[in-house]
């Protein structure tokens, strides 16, 4: 079946420094790609996505590009803030959602 | 104002009385689905729908009924709840399974 694995964290940085969040799926055919991000005491919200390979999603200095030969759908800021702290997830959308176990990030001032 | 609307936020309870959690959504999405969110196990789906009368299982399905009798309404019901089924719970909408999710709020509940 669909799956995602992504790296568990906790991840925790300074501000101002580079940030990947890896993530790799299994799926059969063409799933659309997604990262959702979930801050403290809130619901999930969408942060980037990308349907096709080698789309590029971005959204508030986040990027993340859809890898189709590497299966893979990294997330990458060039410079974080402590507002970044959140829960980060991976999700890939087929017929159904399936979500990766997320990634706690803490940015330090 | 486009929205997923869980009720109740917060909810305590005592092992073995019914309970149901319910999700109502407002964009005519075709695709529903609840998930529980549990400190180091992630976001796990507990069942899905793909459209009217049509729901899955997910991957932790057990202890939880649904039904989706109407587009906009996607009920969780816990028959007899456990001390297991203590989490935080997700309602989620989309225009189909491959499609943008809208997350509700989330209900916080408590079995005791």
């Amino acid at each position: 079946g669909n799956s995602v694995t992504q790296m568990e964290g906790p991840v925790t940085l300074s501000e101002e420094a580079f940030l990947t969040i890896n993530c790799t799926y299994t799926a059969t055919g063409y799933p659309s790609l997604f990262w959702y991000v979930q801050y403290p005491g809130e619901g999930l919200q969408l942060l980037l996505k990308a349907t096709k390979a080698d789309d590029k999603g971005s959204n508030k200095g986040f990027e993340a590009t859809y890898r189709k030969e590497t299966t893979s759908f990294h997330l990458e800021k060039g410079s974080v803030q402590v507002s970044d702290s959140a829960v980060y997830f991976c999700a890939l959308g087929r017929q159904n959602f399936v979500f990766g176990p997320g990634t706690r990030l803490s940015v330090l001032p | 104002e486009a929205q997923v609307t869980q009720n109740p936020r917060y909810l305590i309870t005592v092992t073995g009385k019914k309970l149901t959690v319910t999700c109502s959504q407002n964009m005519n999405h075709e695709y529903m689905s609840w998930y529980r969110q549990d400190p180091g196990l992630g976001l796990r789906q507990i069942y899905y729908s793909m459209n009217v009368e049509v729901t899955d299982k997910g991957d932790v399905p057990e202890g939880y009924k649904v039904s989706r009798k109407e587009k906009r309404n996607f009920p969780l019901i816990l028959e007899s709840p456990s001390p297991n089924q203590t989490s935080l719970y997700f309602c989620a909408s989309g225009p189909r399974g491959n499609e943008k999710l809208f997350f509700g709020s989330g209900t916080q509940l408590s079995v005791l």
